[in-house]
Protein backbone atom coordinates (compact mmCIF):
# COMPACT_ATOMS: atom_id res chain seq x y z
CA UNK A 1 0.00 0.00 0.00
CA UNK A 2 1.12 3.53 0.03
CA UNK A 3 1.55 4.39 3.34
CA UNK A 4 2.00 2.38 7.02
CA UNK A 5 -0.67 0.05 7.79
CA UNK A 6 -2.42 -0.47 11.33
CA UNK A 7 -5.03 -2.81 12.44
CA UNK A 8 -7.20 -2.69 14.12
CA UNK A 9 -7.69 0.84 14.51
CA UNK A 10 -9.78 0.78 17.46
CA UNK A 11 -10.12 -2.15 20.03
CA UNK A 12 -11.78 -2.62 23.23
CA UNK A 13 -11.06 -5.54 25.48
CA UNK A 14 -11.60 -6.74 29.00
CA UNK A 15 -8.93 -6.76 31.41
CA UNK A 16 -7.20 -9.82 31.32
CA UNK A 17 -7.45 -10.81 27.54
CA UNK A 18 -5.17 -11.18 24.54
CA UNK A 19 -4.71 -8.50 21.98
CA UNK A 20 -3.12 -8.70 18.97
CA UNK A 21 -1.80 -5.65 16.87
CA UNK A 22 -0.68 -5.39 13.28
CA UNK A 23 1.81 -3.41 11.27
CA UNK A 24 1.84 -3.28 7.62
CA UNK A 25 4.74 -0.60 6.60
CA UNK A 26 5.65 0.96 3.57
CA UNK A 27 6.93 -1.48 0.92
CA UNK A 28 10.33 -1.89 0.97
CA UNK A 29 11.18 -0.35 4.06
CA UNK A 30 13.33 -2.05 6.55
CA UNK A 31 12.91 -0.03 9.86
CA UNK A 32 9.47 -0.34 11.59
CA UNK A 33 8.85 0.75 15.10
CA UNK A 34 6.18 0.74 17.93
CA UNK A 35 5.51 3.31 19.91
CA UNK A 36 3.26 3.75 22.33
CA UNK A 37 1.12 6.93 23.38
CA UNK A 38 -0.59 8.13 26.38
CA UNK A 39 -3.91 10.34 26.04
CA UNK A 40 -1.97 13.79 26.33
CA UNK A 41 1.50 12.21 26.71
CA UNK A 42 4.61 12.02 23.97
CA UNK A 43 5.84 9.04 21.98
CA UNK A 44 7.33 6.27 24.66
CA UNK A 45 9.60 3.84 22.37
CA UNK A 46 8.59 0.29 22.66
CA UNK A 47 10.79 -1.81 20.47
CA UNK A 48 12.28 -1.06 16.70
CA UNK A 49 13.16 -3.87 13.90
CA UNK A 50 16.24 -3.65 11.48
CA UNK A 51 14.74 -6.36 8.91
CA UNK A 52 13.59 -9.41 11.19
CA UNK A 53 15.83 -8.90 14.14
CA UNK A 54 15.23 -6.51 17.10
CA UNK A 55 18.32 -4.96 18.14
CA UNK A 56 16.44 -3.05 21.26
CA UNK A 57 13.78 -4.50 23.05
CA UNK A 58 14.43 -2.77 26.19
CA UNK A 59 11.33 -0.46 25.67
CA UNK A 60 8.61 -3.29 26.08
CA UNK A 61 7.26 -1.94 29.50
CA UNK A 62 7.14 -5.67 30.19
CA UNK A 63 6.94 -9.57 29.72
CA UNK A 64 3.45 -9.51 29.04
CA UNK A 65 4.63 -7.30 25.44
CA UNK A 66 6.11 -9.13 22.76
CA UNK A 67 6.37 -8.12 19.17
CA UNK A 68 7.50 -10.02 15.71
CA UNK A 69 8.11 -9.60 12.47
CA UNK A 70 8.50 -11.66 9.79
CA UNK A 71 9.63 -11.72 6.29
CA UNK A 72 10.75 -8.29 6.69
CA UNK A 73 7.46 -6.88 6.39
CA UNK A 74 4.34 -7.30 8.92
CA UNK A 75 5.15 -6.91 12.27
CA UNK A 76 2.91 -7.90 14.96
CA UNK A 77 2.50 -6.35 18.79
CA UNK A 78 1.20 -8.73 21.38
CA UNK A 79 0.13 -7.92 25.03
CA UNK A 80 -0.84 -10.76 27.13
CA UNK A 81 -3.07 -10.73 30.35
CA UNK A 82 -3.92 -6.79 29.08
CA UNK A 83 -3.94 -4.07 32.01
CA UNK A 84 -6.17 -0.84 32.47
CA UNK A 85 -2.55 0.78 32.13
CA UNK A 86 -2.23 -0.63 28.82
CA UNK A 87 -4.92 1.26 27.31
CA UNK A 88 -2.96 4.11 24.72
CA UNK A 89 -2.64 4.42 20.98
CA UNK A 90 -0.16 2.15 19.74
CA UNK A 91 1.43 3.51 16.44
CA UNK A 92 3.56 1.88 13.92
CA UNK A 93 6.29 3.70 12.19
CA UNK A 94 8.24 2.29 9.34
CA UNK A 95 11.91 3.88 7.69
CA UNK A 96 13.87 3.15 4.56
CA UNK A 97 16.84 2.41 6.12
CA UNK A 98 17.50 3.47 9.74
CA UNK A 99 21.40 2.49 9.42
CA UNK A 100 21.66 4.85 5.66
CA UNK A 101 19.68 7.40 5.19
CA UNK A 102 17.60 10.13 6.76
CA UNK A 103 15.67 7.73 9.30
CA UNK A 104 12.39 9.63 8.20
CA UNK A 105 9.53 8.04 10.11
CA UNK A 106 6.30 7.24 8.43
CA UNK A 107 3.67 6.93 10.99
CA UNK A 108 0.36 4.84 10.80
CA UNK A 109 -3.14 6.12 11.98
CA UNK A 110 -2.25 4.22 15.10
CA UNK A 111 -4.30 1.41 16.76
CA UNK A 112 -6.47 2.89 19.96
CA UNK A 113 -6.48 0.20 22.68
CA UNK A 114 -8.76 0.40 25.52
CA UNK A 115 -9.15 -1.75 28.32
CA UNK A 116 -12.22 -1.95 30.50
CA UNK B 1 20.35 6.11 28.88
CA UNK B 2 18.65 7.55 26.05
CA UNK B 3 16.34 10.73 26.63
CA UNK B 4 15.45 13.51 24.69
CA UNK B 5 14.16 16.43 26.69
CA UNK B 6 11.47 19.18 25.63
CA UNK B 7 9.41 21.62 27.40
CA UNK B 8 5.71 20.47 27.83
CA UNK B 9 4.92 23.55 27.35
CA UNK B 10 1.72 24.77 26.80
CA UNK B 11 3.02 27.51 24.34
CA UNK B 12 0.73 30.09 23.39
CA UNK B 13 2.14 32.40 20.99
CA UNK B 14 -0.14 35.52 19.10
CA UNK B 15 -0.56 35.34 15.79
CA UNK B 16 2.22 36.88 13.43
CA UNK B 17 4.60 36.13 16.45
CA UNK B 18 7.64 34.22 16.30
CA UNK B 19 7.78 30.74 18.39
CA UNK B 20 10.54 28.70 19.84
CA UNK B 21 10.53 25.14 20.79
CA UNK B 22 13.31 23.94 22.41
CA UNK B 23 14.98 20.16 22.72
CA UNK B 24 17.90 18.29 24.46
CA UNK B 25 19.07 15.15 23.98
CA UNK B 26 21.69 12.78 25.70
CA UNK B 27 23.44 10.41 23.22
CA UNK B 28 26.88 13.51 21.84
CA UNK B 29 27.06 10.39 19.15
CA UNK B 30 23.63 11.39 17.80
CA UNK B 31 23.73 12.66 13.98
CA UNK B 32 20.24 12.99 12.60
CA UNK B 33 17.69 15.09 14.79
CA UNK B 34 14.06 15.59 13.08
CA UNK B 35 10.89 17.62 14.32
CA UNK B 36 7.64 16.28 13.39
CA UNK B 37 4.52 17.50 14.20
CA UNK B 38 0.90 16.29 15.67
CA UNK B 39 -2.42 17.79 15.36
CA UNK B 40 -4.71 16.31 17.89
CA UNK B 41 -6.20 12.99 16.90
CA UNK B 42 -3.23 12.27 14.44
CA UNK B 43 -0.16 10.86 13.46
CA UNK B 44 2.85 12.81 13.50
CA UNK B 45 4.17 14.19 10.22
CA UNK B 46 7.84 14.94 9.64
CA UNK B 47 8.45 19.23 8.95
CA UNK B 48 12.06 19.26 9.25
CA UNK B 49 15.65 17.52 9.85
CA UNK B 50 18.74 18.79 10.43
CA UNK B 51 22.17 16.88 10.60
CA UNK B 52 24.92 20.04 10.66
CA UNK B 53 25.66 22.51 13.24
CA UNK B 54 23.90 25.75 12.56
CA UNK B 55 20.39 26.75 11.10
CA UNK B 56 18.40 25.28 8.36
CA UNK B 57 15.64 27.04 6.83
CA UNK B 58 12.24 25.98 4.98
CA UNK B 59 9.73 28.71 4.52
CA UNK B 60 8.18 29.73 7.70
CA UNK B 61 10.46 27.18 9.81
CA UNK B 62 14.18 27.47 10.63
CA UNK B 63 15.50 24.49 12.57
CA UNK B 64 19.16 24.99 14.91
CA UNK B 65 21.40 22.68 15.93
CA UNK B 66 24.05 22.81 18.51
CA UNK B 67 25.79 19.45 18.75
CA UNK B 68 28.09 20.36 21.54
CA UNK B 69 25.19 21.35 23.30
CA UNK B 70 23.42 18.65 22.61
CA UNK B 71 20.01 20.99 21.69
CA UNK B 72 18.41 21.23 19.12
CA UNK B 73 15.33 24.17 18.50
CA UNK B 74 12.94 25.19 16.23
CA UNK B 75 11.72 28.53 15.39
CA UNK B 76 8.11 29.04 13.75
CA UNK B 77 8.11 33.15 11.93
CA UNK B 78 5.05 34.40 11.33
CA UNK B 79 3.33 31.81 13.61
CA UNK B 80 -0.33 31.15 12.02
CA UNK B 81 -3.56 29.39 14.25
CA UNK B 82 -3.15 26.79 11.82
CA UNK B 83 0.19 26.14 13.30
CA UNK B 84 -1.43 25.24 16.63
CA UNK B 85 -0.18 21.31 17.89
CA UNK B 86 2.25 19.51 19.27
CA UNK B 87 5.71 19.21 18.33
CA UNK B 88 7.96 16.24 19.08
CA UNK B 89 11.53 16.67 18.90
CA UNK B 90 13.16 13.28 17.76
CA UNK B 91 16.92 12.15 17.81
CA UNK B 92 18.48 9.39 15.98
CA UNK B 93 20.03 7.42 18.77
CA UNK B 94 20.99 4.03 16.61
CA UNK B 95 17.04 3.66 17.13
CA UNK B 96 14.33 7.00 17.14
CA UNK B 97 13.21 8.22 20.54
CA UNK B 98 11.10 11.16 20.88
CA UNK B 99 10.59 13.91 23.59
CA UNK B 100 6.96 14.29 25.22
CA UNK B 101 6.34 17.26 22.65
CA UNK B 102 5.67 20.69 23.01
CA UNK B 103 2.05 22.03 22.89
CA UNK B 104 1.99 25.22 20.89
CA UNK B 105 -1.21 27.45 20.45
CA UNK B 106 -1.34 30.40 18.18
CA UNK B 107 -3.75 32.78 19.26
CA UNK B 108 -5.95 35.16 16.57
Amino acid sequence: GAGVSQSPSNKVTEKGKDVELRCDPISGHTALYWYRQSLGQGLEFLIYFQGNSAPDKSGLPSDRFSAERTGGSVSTLTIQRTQQEDSAVYLCASSLNQAENTGELFFGEGSRLTVL
Amino acid sequence: QKEVEQNSGPLSVPEGAIASLNCTYSDRGSQSFFWYRQYSGKSPELIMFIYSNGDKEDGRFTAQLNKASQYVSLLIRDSQPSDSATYLCAVNMDDMRFGAGTRLTVKP
